[in-house]
């Protein structure tokens, strides 16, 4: 079946444009996760959705990026005024939460890379 | 948060077995051991989670200590393909259940 699905797969982009990059999750997947892994680093969690909700934003670096999650579905992490040190793989992922949360692997994309110049 | 120790690199020859070890000596309650692989220019690719008992898939085996403090992912006969960092996460019993990576173990399956 389709997996994780990311767009663009890649992005360069001017330092200080805004950036939108979206997550189609698998169907029926009501968790959804952002991660990004800078150049030779480990994976970063930004946020987490359940449903439409974020009950976990820790992970966000500033107030300059955000992000939505419509319809319990697709979502969009949007960067403002972005930075080279914005530069990274942004991946998404997504699982299916039974009552045992923690018992349902997240399943990642192949993640947006995002070049700032 | 229960946090893992994983050799930074390991080798191993194909066909042979892959044994990667993780010690998770501060595990606890209900808490999950994932195992994830990352191979280069590709998101981290799932294998397998266990909680107590010993689990087999089509990918890999994982073997888990009695006392829960360690665990064994074994790939019972490694390909070149297998060359990747493999992340042993114990998953926290905390709001969103976020996997939390650690940097990982990096396997290189030599011909």
């Amino acid at each position: 079946g389709a997996g994780v699905s990311q767009s663009p797969s890649n992005k360069v982009t001017e330092k200080g444009k805004d950036v939108e990059l979206r997550c189609d999750p698998i169907s029926g997947h009501t968790a959804l996760y952002w991660y990004r892994q800078s150049l030779g680093q480990g994976l970063e969690f930004l946020i987490y959705f359940q449903g439409n909700s974020a009950p976990d934003k820790s992970g966000l670096p500033s107030d300059r990026f955000s992000a939505e999650r419509t319809g319990g579905s697709v979502s969009t992490l949007t960067i403002q005024r972005t930075q080279q040190e914005d530069s990274a793989v942004y991946l998404c992922a997504s699982s299916l939460v039974g009552g045992l949360s923690y018992n349902s692997p997240l399943h990642f994309g192949n993640g947006t890379r995002l070049t700032v110049t | 948060d229960a946090k893992t120790t994983q050799p930074p690199s390991m080798d191993c020859a194909e066909g042979r077995a892959a044994n990667l070890p993780c010690n998770h000596s501060t595990i606890s309650g209900n808490e999950y051991v994932y195992w994830y692989r990352q191979i280069h220019s590709q998101g981290p690719q799932y294998i397998i989670h266990g909680l107590k008992n010993n689990e087999t898939n089509e990918m890999a085996s994982l073997i888990i200590t009695e006392d829960r403090k360690s665990s064994t992912l074994i790939l019972p006969h490694a390909t070149l393909r297998d060359t990747a960092v493999y992340y042993c996460i114990v998953r926290v019993e905390v709001e969103g259940n976020k996997l939390v990576f650690g940097a990982g173990t990096i396997l290189r399956v030599k011909s």
